[in-house]
């Protein structure tokens, strides 16, 4: 049963770049058919798609986040790793890893990690 | 962007009544249109893809219907387990969005 899961800090201080690895277990993530996405929810709100990888490495980002955000693979560790550049408050969210099964013309997102908590704050 | 909107935002319902949870998309989506239940500190599930689509180990009471730009979420004979926030999401066009959410409470 494939199984996701978030790690890295809690806590970010404003203007600092938020880091994350989502780690992949029970499948491997160079499946064809599947992308590796992360979603946030702030507290209290709802669901925010971030952006998506391939494992080849192919990308696509929320235009509303895209100037700061970088999602990466790692094949050889399945993981798949989010960078969010000069956080603010607003940034503070549960941040989900998600796989993103696609099969034309459509994706969703199955199953999810189990999310991790980020607040930013000095 | 294409912006879902959910109606309603938040319903009371006694065991065993049937819900209906609507979606309506700002433009034509086709069918590409899934629904999520998350229950409280919890990550969200998949209930229903591509629209009407069942998903496996999934309670058979929900069900979805629809396209273009509308659809809906069934739960025939809500179960108390079923208290839970329940979303849209679509993945027709880049960005993928989601609805705000409907918080269904067991009364």
């Amino acid at each position: 049963q494939l199984q996701l899961q978030e790690s890295g800090p809690g806590l970010v201080k404003p203007s600092e770049t938020l880091s994350l690895t989502c780690t992949v277990s029970g499948g491997s993530i160079s499946s064809s058919s599947y992308y590796w996405g992360w979603i946030r929810q702030p507290p209290g709100k709802g669901l925010e798609w971030i952006g998506s990888i391939y494992y080849s490495g192919s990308t696509y980002y929320n235009p509303s986040l895209k100037s700061r955000v970088t999602i990466s693979v790692d094949t050889s560790k399945n993981q798949f790793s989010l960078k969010l550049s000069s956080v603010t408050a607003a940034d503070t969210a549960v941040y989900y890893c998600a796989r993103e099964r696609q099969q034309l013309p459509t994706n969703w997102f199955d199953p999810w990690g189990q999310g991790t908590l980020v607040t930013v704050s000095s | 962007e294409i912006v879902l909107t959910q109606s309603p935002d938040f319903q009371s319902v006694t065991p065993k009544e049937k819900v209906t949870i609507t979606c309506r998309a700002s433009q034509s989506i086709g069918s590409s249109l899934h629904w999520y239940q998350q229950k409280p500190d919890q990550s969200p599930k998949l209930l229903i893809k591509y629209a009407s689509q069942s998903i496996s180990g999934v309670p058979s009471r929900f069900s979805g219907s629809g396209s273009g730009t509308d659809f809906t979420l069934t739960i025939n004979s809500l179960e108390a387990e079923d208290a839970a926030t329940y979303y849209c999401h679509q993945s027709s066009s880049l960005p993928w969005t989601f609805g705000q959410g409907t918080k269904v409470e067991i009364k």
